[in-house]
């Protein structure tokens, strides 16, 4: 199975901030990278998909980057309601497996 | 717009079984695989089945493989996840997600699982 690791696990930051956070595949996997973010008590709402297409209706302050092994994704200009967790998410090939999730906390 | 409706969790007790369904609306749904993704309280999510369109082609997680079956019933736009054996580690809240390439574009609600004697 391939593994996905993200970092850093937590993270606090300021309204206004720009942010990145990571996530490694312990084998290539192209640009099958998924980006996820959820609020507590929802289900989780799909950013980006290829690594670096925002899903429809996406806000462009979010960005993702990579191919391979190493992975970012980037928002920018950070909003009240942009702090939640974010997971990262492999497709390359089955099983498919997601990081252990970056919490994002207002500073 | 893309609705997806789970049902059908509930509490159960080790060994039993229950069945989960997806409802579909919103987009031309034989033309999309699907899949169900759990998470258990606490952690994150977790993938568990896929299913091609056509529902000939069905993939699972190991942790599920020959205790949980994924099925589709196109002329009813709705997904389903038979589950049996259930086991105290599968308690999660289980969501359908169309996937259209692979990955999840739109996500249900989320239905509960809870396993416990």
């Amino acid at each position: 199975d391939i593994q996905m690791t993200q970092s850093p696990s937590s993270l606090s930051a300021s309204v206004g901030d720009r942010v990145t956070i990571t996530c490694r595949a312990s084998q290539g996997i192209s640009d099958y990278l998924a980006w996820f973010q959820q609020k507590p008590g929802k289900a989780p709402k799909s950013l980006i998909y290829g690594a670096s297409t925002l899903q429809s209706g996406v806000p462009s302050k979010f960005s993702g980057t990579g191919s391979g092994t190493d992975f970012t994704l980037t928002i920018s200009s950070l909003q009240p309601e942009d702090f939640a967790t974010y997971y990262c998410q492999q497709y390359n090939s089955y099983p498919i497996t997601f990081g252990q999730g970056t919490r994002l906390e207002i500073k | 717009e893309v609705q997806l409706v789970e049902s059908g969790g509930g509490f159960v007790q080790p060994g039993g079984s229950l069945r989960l369904s997806c409802a579909a609306s919103g987009f031309t749904f034989s033309t999309y695989a699907m899949s169900w993704v759990r998470q258990a309280p606490g952690k994150g999510p977790e993938w568990v089945s896929a299913i091609n369109g056509g529902g000939t082609s069905t993939y699972y997680a190991d942790s599920v493989k020959g205790r949980f079956t994924i099925s589709r019933d196109n002329s009813k736009n709705t997904l389903y996840l038979q589950m049996n054996s259930l086991r105290a580690d599968d308690t999660a809240v289980y969501y359908c997600s169309k996937t259209p390439t692979l990955t999840p574009d739109y996500w249900g609600q989320g239905t509960l699982v809870t396993v416990s004697s």
